[in-house]
């Protein structure tokens, strides 16, 4: 019963290099997600998908991509990174695109870009 | 804009006792909010949901109630433990967004 699952844990970038974080989710969840946290900022939505082929922006989606080909996974990707890249990120899944859903989240991509 | 706010001090209990959270909003009308556990390391865990209509929801000793007039939610966990030590997020329900506070750490000693 392997839920969300994160690759990689921790990942260090140089300013410019690009690189996809995996998220893969075992629940059949029609609803994915990817979320940032930093320091007194809170979770931050940067993009969801409410099923396969269809994804949308959240809040802070700049310098970011993502796709969703199957319904297993949701990956992240990063263009070009920049310093103010540095977070750590969380992938969350749910069973619908429902408001009232509750959200399963993975453990987390630790980024630090120099 | 919208603004959740969450008490950013630590809450530091003795075993035993009630810890009382507290989860402000403005400037949002959220049909429902969720409360999450988020311990170091960790990504969040869901506890409870409420919904606009619900002044209290209680799952062992969790309780949370919501106050759509005040704009705000209490998190309640009785009869602390140590093990309760962590994180508590609240989220507010948009439309197939969440939107999260920074959470209040919760410490709990013997």
């Amino acid at each position: 019963n392997a839920g969300v699952t994160q690759t990689p844990k921790f990942q260090v970038l140089k300013t410019g290099q690009s690189m996809t974080l995996q998220c893969a989710q075992d629940m059949n969840h029609e609803y994915m997600s990817w979320y940032r946290q930093d320091p007194g900022m809170g979770l931050r939505l940067i993009h969801y998908s409410v099923g396969a082929g269809i994804t949308d922006q959240g809040e802070v989606p700049n310098g970011y991509n993502v796709s969703r080909s199957t319904t297993e996974d949701f990956p992240l990707r990063l263009l070009s990174a920049a310093p103010s890249q540095t977070s750590v990120y969380f992938c969350a899944s749910s069973t619908t695109s429902r408001r009232d859903s509750p959200l399963h989240f993975g453990n987390g991509t630790r980024l630090t870009v120099t | 804009s919208q603004k959740i706010e969450q008490n950013s001090e630590a809450l530091n209990i003795q075993e035993g006792k009630t810890a009382t959270l507290t989860c402000n909003y403005t400037n949002y009308s959220p049909a429902y909010l969720q409360w999450y556990r988020q311990d170091p390391g960790r990504g969040p865990v869901f506890l409870l949901l409420i919904r606009e209509n619900e002044k209290e929801k209680r799952k062992e000793r969790l309780k949370v109630t919501f106050d759509t007039t005040l704009k705000q939610s209490l998190f309640h966990i009785t009869a602390s433990q140590p093990a309760d030590s962590a994180t508590y997020l609240c989220a507010l329900g948009g439309f197939q967004k969440l939107v999260f506070g920074t959470g209040t750490r919760l410490l709990v000693s013997p």
